[in-house]
């Protein structure tokens, strides 16, 4: 079949560093996209992993290990805005394959 | 703002009625996907159409169908229908490179 994992939950403090885990079950894997949603809002796009290691955008980085079929997403200097669910997405072929997400709560 | 618009923001109907969603996906994007997404869900994907024709499907019901028109705006029509089907309907759109879609704002569909 084809899955994707993520914790339902993560809590960080405002200024410190969490990482979001994805692991993946998927024929024909192409490579890992995250997306944030913020509460009523629509899905953004972060980042996208085709291949291994880390690619570093600002405050945000993501990673992607293909032989482990495992990425993260890092997230640095958290800000309260920051808080929000995340997806990561496997593509396959010409579709994405959608986690259920992962609320990020942050206290101040 | 992505550049995908939906239309309407907001939707209350009845069960058993038929109601119809509308996008207009971002200049020059060939590439329209449906999402639905429940109360503190994940999204679900439904349908992707690329420059017409239907590309991929995913969790769609058989009350649900879509189409996208030569203008490449798309419609998601959703018949007979239940208190379940009330969710966040999403459309997206894409150019090449589909691990990168951008998002409309949204339809929010309420069953009574």
């Amino acid at each position: 079949g084809q899955s994707l994992e993520q914790p339902s939950e993560v809590t960080a403090v405002e200024g410190a560093i969490v990482q979001i885990n994805c692991t993946y079950q998927t024929s024909g894997f192409y490579g890992l996209s995250w997306y944030q949603q913020h509460d009523g809002g629509a899905p953004t796009f972060l980042s996208y992993n085709a291949l291994d290691g880390l690619e570093e955008t600002g405050r945000f980085s993501s990673f992607l290990s293909r032989s482990d079929s495992y990425g993260y997403l890092l997230l640095q200097e958290l800000q309260m805005k920051d808080s929000a669910s995340y997806f990561c997405a496997a593509l396959r072929g010409n579709q994405l394959i959608w986690g259920a997400g992962t609320k990020l709560i942050i206290k101040p | 703002d992505s550049g995908v618009t939906q239309t309407p923001k907001h939707l209350i109907t009845a069960t058993g009625q038929r109601v119809t969603l509308r996008c207009s996906p971002r200049s020059g994007d060939l590439s329209v996907y449906w999402y639905q997404q429940s109360l503190d869900q994940g999204l679900q994907f439904l349908i992707q159409y690329y420059n017409g024709e239907e590309r991929a499907k995913g969790n769609i019901l058989e009350r649900f169908s879509a189409q996208q028109f030569p203008d490449l705006h798309s419609e998601l029509n959703l018949s007979s229908l239940e208190l379940g089907d009330s969710a966040l309907y999403f459309c997206a759109s894409s150019a090449s490179p589909v691990y990168e879609q951008f998002f409309g704002p949204g339809t929010r569909l309420t069953v009574l």
